[in-house]
């Protein structure tokens, strides 16, 4: 079954810390991955993607398709970055594609 | 700028109601997806539809029906409220074989 594990729903770090957020998948086919985010009052959007292999806001996810994860990271956590993120899975379907959704894990910044 | 609006915004109503949603957007795209919003369950896909032609269920659909009038409009429809669909609602939409999605700013519903 197609599914995406996100194990912590609160993760508190101070700021200046590293930051990981965790996310395993389950696929039988070849997984495209992304990650969103929700900041205070906003609307949820694009994070970053795993083709794209690019760093948004100082946040990269590697894909490890051996352990079937694609961890969220950033080096050293700043205020703003407090938000729900959810990671997601690409699936195919007979007329195209859908995105299922992670539980979440809401991250906390504190000063 | 091209968006995706959802009204309304906020709606308290009562068990056995008839509800509905609506979902604009003018971005052209032709996929569009309502999902339900519960704390600790994350985003859970309700239905979705590819075009005008199209509706598929998702992965809670009981209690839900949906109607795509036209290429920029998707309605979600409650027929009867229930308590347990008190949720945030959000619509999206996305490009052909796209994992972008573009969401709306969220309908928050109270069943009592």
């Amino acid at each position: 079954a197609q599914r995406v594990t996100q194990p912590e729903k609160l993760l508190s770090v101070f700021k200046g810390a590293p930051v990981e957020l965790k996310c395993n998948y389950s696929y039988s086919g070849s997984p495209e991955l992304f990650w969103y985010v929700q900041y205070s009052r906003q609307r949820l959007q694009l994070l970053l993607r795993h083709i794209s292999r690019e760093s948004i806001k100082g946040f990269t996810a590697d894909l490890n398709k051996g352990e079937t994860s694609f961890h969220l990271k950033k080096p050293f956590a700043q205020e703003e970055d407090s938000a729900m993120y959810y990671c997601a899975l690409l699936i195919l379907t007979g007329g195209g594609n859908k995105l299922t959704f992670g539980t979440g894990t809401q991250l906390k910044v504190e000063l | 700028d091209a968006d995706v609006t959802q009204t309304p915004r906020n709606r308290i109503t009562k068990t056995g109601k008839r509800i509905m949603l609506e979902c604009s957007q003018t971005k052209g795209h032709d996929r569009m997806y309502w999902y339900r919003q519960d704390p600790g369950l994350g985003l859970q896909l309700i239905y979705y539809s590819f075009d005008v032609k199209d509706i598929n269920k998702g992965e809670i659909s009981d209690g839900y029906s949906v109607s795509r009038q036209a290429q920029a409009k998707f309605s979600l429809s409650l027929e009867s409220a229930i308590p347990n669909q008190t949720a945030l609602y959000f619509c999206a939409t996305s490009g052909i074989n796209s994992g972008e999605l573009f969401f709306g700013e969220g309908s928050r519903l109270t069943v009592l």
